[in-house]
Order: structure tokens, then C-alpha cells, then sequence
């Protein structure tokens, strides 16, 4: 099993909502990642778990929450947003976080806030 | 940090070879070279990655001159289904920075 799911594939959330995007790998995978990217620009990095432990946090805003549960699971928590945080939420896994050799992408999520 | 610089776009016609280089004039001795490939509203695949010399899978060939400043990902006879965006990332040995940071990329335009 070489994937990485995610869900849900699409979200609508409002500014005073609360929402959680899931993802998950079986491919005993020890680093998981999450990336943002807006409409025709890379994936830029969020935050990076190595070993269930936050490993880099890119300063992103506090309305974004990570949470690694267990080695297989990466959620990413959502309080708050704004309107200019719609964009595509990519999760990513990689054997370890160093050596960084190979990351496997999920298929992402797109968010909208209203 | 090892910065990569591609072309933003090219255009190619069907059954063609299409040859994307990337410049990594700051590349570091342990340093990687990846490429990855993206479609529209999907997350990137790897495609290939090399440390020197030529290396080929089943999708493409990835050149690597002598001095490693630069690099080509070589697609033979290309399909409409390679429209996508392509990205060389360099790093990962000791210093996974540069593997987590995406520039721009190039836009592969593939026509009937």
C-alpha cells in the first residue's frame, strides 16, 4: 500500500467555523507533512512531523492546529479561518525526515471559507 | 541552500522528446536531485531522482553532468496525459530544507 488518503476531499467552512482535515498512510512511513497550495503556485510547507513529534512549524498562524495521534495519522485542526486561507491542503509522508529521499503526496484537500 | 531555477513554461506536440533543465549552481556534495510531477488538483508524484550521471525508470531518464550545477529530466514521446507541472528539487541527504521547499516549476504543455 503506497498511498496516502485524505479527508474530506472538498470542505466549505465558514470564518466562525471549526473543522478538521484527516489524513492517513499505512506505509509505516515515520515523517508526515502538511503543504498549502493556492491556485497555479507550489506546495508550500506548513508543518513537518518526524516520529509523532513536531519537528518544523513554517510560522504559520495559530488558527491552524497539527495533531499526529499516532505514527499513521495526521490531522490538521481549523478554527477561525479567513477567506484567503482557501487553497488546496497537501498531505505528504516519507520514510524518515532525514534522510529526505522520497515524499509521497495525498490527493489533498480543497477548502473554501466563506 | 541549494536554489533551483527552471523554465516557467513549455510547450510540446505529441510523440515528441521533451527535455526540462533545472540550474542548481549552489548544489551541495551530498545533495539529491528529484523531480516531481503534478496535475492539476492532485498532490505531486515523484517521477525520479539521481546523484550523478544518468539514471532512467519507466516514465523518464534524469541527466546529471559531471559538475551537477544543472540537471534534465528527459520525457521520451510524450502524451497529452504529461500536460503538468514539473518540479526539480535538490537537497535530502543531510539537509531536507531544500526537499520541502517547491519553486515555480514548469508548466508542460503537451498538444494534440
Amino acid at each position: 500500500d503506497t498511498e496516502v488518503t485524505q479527508t474530506p476531499k472538498h470542505l466549505v467552512m465558514g470564518m466562525t467555523n471549526k473543522k478538521s482535515l484527516k489524513c492517513e498512510q499505512h506505509m509505516g512511513h515515520r515523517a508526515m507533512y502538511w503543504y498549502k497550495q493556492k491556485a497555479k503556485k507550489p506546495p508550500e510547507l506548513m508543518f513537518v512531523y518526524s516520529y509523532e513529534k513536531l519537528s518544523i512549524n513554517e510560522s504559520v498562524p495559530s488558527r491552524f492546529s497539527p495533531e499526529c495521534p499516532n505514527s499513521s495519522l495526521l490531522n490538521l485542526h481549523l478554527h477561525a479561518l479567513q477567506p484567503e486561507d482557501s487553497a488546496l491542503y497537501l498531505c505528504a509522508s516519507s520514510q524518515d525526515f532525514l534522510p529526505l529521499y522520497e515524499q509521497y503526496f495525498g490527493p489533498g484537500t480543497r477548502l473554501t471559507v466563506t | 541552500l541549494a536554489k533551483t531555477t527552471q523554465p516557467i513554461s513549455m510547450d510540446s506536440y505529441e510523440g515528441q522528446e521533451v527535455n526540462i533543465t533545472c540550474s542548481h549552481n549552489n548544489i551541495a556534495t551530498n545533495d539529491y536531485i528529484t523531480w516531481y510531477q503534478q496535475f492539476p488538483s492532485q498532490g505531486p508524484r515523484f517521477i525520479i531522482q539521481g546523484y550523478k550521471t544518468k539514471v532512467t525508470n519507466e516514465v523518464a531518464s534524469l541527466f546529471i553532468p559531471a559538475d551537477r550545477k544543472s540537471s534534465t529530466l528527459s520525457l521520451p514521446r510524450v502524451s497529452l496525459s504529461d500536460t503538468a507541472v514539473y518540479y526539480c528539487l535538490v537537497g535530502g541527504a543531510d539537509n531536507a530544507g531544500n526537499m520541502l521547499t517547491f519553486g515555480g516549476g514548469t508548466r508542460l504543455m503537451v498538444k494534440p
